[in-house]
């Protein structure tokens, strides 16, 4: 158990439903963040949250919306997703100490977009 | 691209082996750090090497780095069938410590 904690695990969703993930940190950390996996594809940084102010928005396709209404809480709303959307969404929170950024994953959710 | 890049891609050993991976980047940096993946699941941090050290080791893991040829070494030691997973090295890119840029891992199979 990281202390992050991810649900649904799995999804499965038509291209025109609305769907959210929710990503909730246990640790006290001041940042927040989502990720894509792809199949043989590196890790790629969607969205960062800090301090509930967004960072980054790392050239992210609108059907992809962040919501985090707090330091402990970070949400994913998805809407009118394409078939490549399909992936690993991980969410990860980290707090910075002594210039070092240790970041911890939640188990991530299995994306399938039909 | 700032990705960093592991070699191998795939590496398969016997148990009792060593297994070592390598990670190279191209941006200067604060520190370096490995993360393992079980298949299917989050991250999971291993280990931070700060860009002024250059080995370091937490019990069966031996990380060293190179800052002048931009490289980094993981050596598992021993290896058990457990540490069937893949593993990443990620770095600041030297910016701030709010973002890290991971590399494209390494699978390790571990057979008993």
């Amino acid at each position: 158990e990281t202390g992050v904690t991810q649900t649904p695990r799995h999804l499965v969703m038509g291209m025109t439903n609305k769907k959210s993930l929710k990503c909730e940190q246990h640790l006290g950390h001041n940042a927040m963040y989502w990720y894509k996996q792809s199949a043989k594809k590196p890790l790629e940084l969607m969205f960062v949250y800090n301090f509930k102010e967004q960072t980054e928005n790392n050239s992210v396709p609108s059907r992809f919306s962040p919501e985090c209404p707090n330091s402990s809480h970070l949400f994913l709303h998805l809407h009118t997703l394409q078939p490549e959307d399909s992936a690993l969404y991980l969410c990860a929170s980290s707090q910075e100490r002594g210039g070092w950024n240790i970041q911890y994953f939640g188990a991530g959710t299995r994306l399938s977009v039909l | 691209s700032q990705q960093g890049e592991e070699d191998p891609q795939a590496l398969s050993i016997q148990e009792g082996e060593n297994a070592t991976m390598n990670c190279s980047y191209k941006t200067s940096i604060n520190n370096l750090q490995w993360y393992r993946q079980n298949s299917g699941r989050g991250l999971v941090h291993l280990i931070l090497i700060r860009s002024n050290e250059r080995e370091k080791h937490s019990g069966r893991l031996r990380v060293t780095l190179d800052t002048s040829k931009k490289s980094s070494s993981l050596l598992i030691t021993a290896s058990r069938a457990a540490d069937t997973a893949s593993y990443f090295c990620a770095t600041d890119g030297g910016w701030g410590t709010d973002k890290l840029i991971f590399g494209t891992g390494t699978r390790l199979q571990v057979f008993p």
